[in-house]
């Protein structure tokens, strides 16, 4: 079944530490996003990458940090310098290319990040 | 900056009966995408349907539909013969091809009474 991983489903941080979330798809789609979202709120877009090994920074970049190594891998990078990181984390995917922007984007079931 | 605008934070709808969720957009281009998602109490966020704003008739996917005025920048989602498993978060999003993303409205919380 062709569809979009994200693992953990739950992540605990420590303080002054750096956690990695993982996202992989098997769609065969060139773009992917991350996306955070706080109770009762939208979705804000931290990262995204419309190419392998190329990426920008989203809405609220800060504090993290991507790689894009392979079309099929978006790992997100939490790191201690975003002072409040509990959120729900949406890992996205889409076909890109010409209709970069404008095409469906399919969503991983999440992960919940909490700070202990 | 694209905006996107969910003024009902929640709704209420009586099973079998329609309700009409509301959304306005603001955007500079002229050739976009305006997108509905659905989001459970899984979390799982599931596209529900697509407009693509160069057409003018709406788009309708079974029991759901839309009321695109382009002029107005409103995109509003009627779903017909609610049922308990519509219950979710519903979330408004425009295409941005100037950053090659979507932008996502505050969203809106759908509870169906039996």
């Amino acid at each position: 079944d062709g569809g979009i991983t994200q693992s953990p489903k739950y992540l605990f941080r420590k303080e002054g530490q750096n956690v990695t979330l993982s996202c992989e798809q098997n769609l065969n789609h060139d773009a992917m996003y991350w996306y955070r979202q706080d109770p009762g709120q939208g979705l804000r877009l931290i990262y995204y990458s419309q190419i392998v090994n190329d990426f920008q920074k989203g809405d609220i970049a800060e504090g993290y940090s991507v790689s894009r190594e392979k079309k099929e891998s978006f790992p997100l990078t939490v790191t201690s310098a975003q002072k409040n990181p509990t959120a729900f984390y949406l890992c996205a995917s889409s076909i890109g290319g010409g209709l970069a922007g404008r095409e469906t984007q399919y969503f991983g079931p999440g992960t919940r990040l909490l700070v202990l | 900056a694209q905006t996107v605008t969910q003024s009902q934070p929640e709704m209420s709808v009586q099973e079998a009966e329609t309700v009409t969720l509301s959304c306005t957009y603001d955007t500079s281009e002229s050739d976009y995408y305006l997108f509905w998602y659905k989001q459970p109490p899984s979390r799982q966020m599931i596209l529900v349907i697509r407009q693509e704003a160069y057409k003018q008739q709406n788009a309708t996917e079974n029991r759901f539909s839309v009321n695109f005025q382009k002029a107005a920048k409103s995109f509003s989602l009627k779903i017909s013969d609610s049922q308990l498993g519509d219950a979710a978060m519903y979330f408004c999003a425009s295409s941005d091809t100037g950053r090659r993303a979507l932008t996502f409205g505050s969203g809106t919380r759908l509870q169906v009474q039996p």
